[in-house]
């Protein structure tokens, strides 16, 4: 099992272009989620999704979009990128939503940076 | 207003020496996590715990729900167990972990 991965790895974007980070998992994983992770902050939570064609939001959704058409993929789209969103995201995906008593699983991250 | 708290926020220690980590909450959970994350970002579960006490090698995590606290240790510290460790906890209601700030961790050789 390939686990949680993500691409890109780096990305530099200029304010105002859009982009899709990617993330899959292999694991048949329902629940799976989109964090950001600033310096001197925890994990924020931008969308997080419990299946296939159900979406919700996090803490931090204002300029992102998430979209789940399978259980594999949950791509986070950056409308419009601002400075504000440079930041390391990472995807996480666990057995069910609730989370309780499943282990959740990381990507590697990807470090996005606006200019 | 962070419903995990984490002290202390950094830690440096010599190789060898015992390690505690703490974690307060403040909202009724299901279950309590710590994670490590080492340079480069990878996060990685350690421990998942409701109730009493688990042990991973040198590591070992404690729970006291009653007090809202969680305890990390690390006995006989090793350079290579410097990482930044993270509680999060999985909250009674909601599908939505909270997270601390972290404990970034520097073992000495």
């Amino acid at each position: 099992n390939a686990g949680v991965t993500q691409t890109p790895k780096f990305q530099v974007l200029k304010t105002g272009q859009s982009m899709t980070l990617q993330c899959a998992q292999d694991m048949n994983h329902e629940y799976m989620s989109w964090y950001r992770q600033d310096p001197g902050m925890g994990l924020r939570l931008i969308h997080y999704s419990v299946g296939a064609g159900i979406t919700d939001q996090g803490e931090v959704p204002n300029g992102y979009n998430v979209s789940r058409s399978t259980t594999e993929d949950f791509p986070l789209r950056l409308l419009s990128a601002a400075p504000s969103q440079t930041s390391v995201y990472f995807c996480a995906s666990s057995y069910s939503g609730g989370l309780s008593y499943n282990e959740q699983f990381f990507g590697p991250g990807t470090r996005l940076t606006v200019l | 207003k962070n419903e995990v708290e984490q002290s202390p926020q950094n830690l440096t220690a010599q190789e060898g020496e015992f390690i505690t980590i703490n974690c307060s909450y403040s909202v009724g959970i299901s279950a309590l996590h710590w994670l490590q994350q080492h340079p480069g970002g990878g996060i990685v579960s350690l421990f998942m715990l409701s109730s009493g006490k688990k042990k991973h090698g040198r590591l070992i995590a404690t729970i006291n729900i009653q007090e809202k606290h969680s305890s990390l240790h690390i006995t006989a510290s090793h350079p290579r167990d410097s990482a930044v460790y993270i509680c999060a906890v999985s909250p009674l209601t909601g599908n939505q972990f909270y997270f601390g700030t972290g404990t970034s961790l520097t073992v000495i050789p």
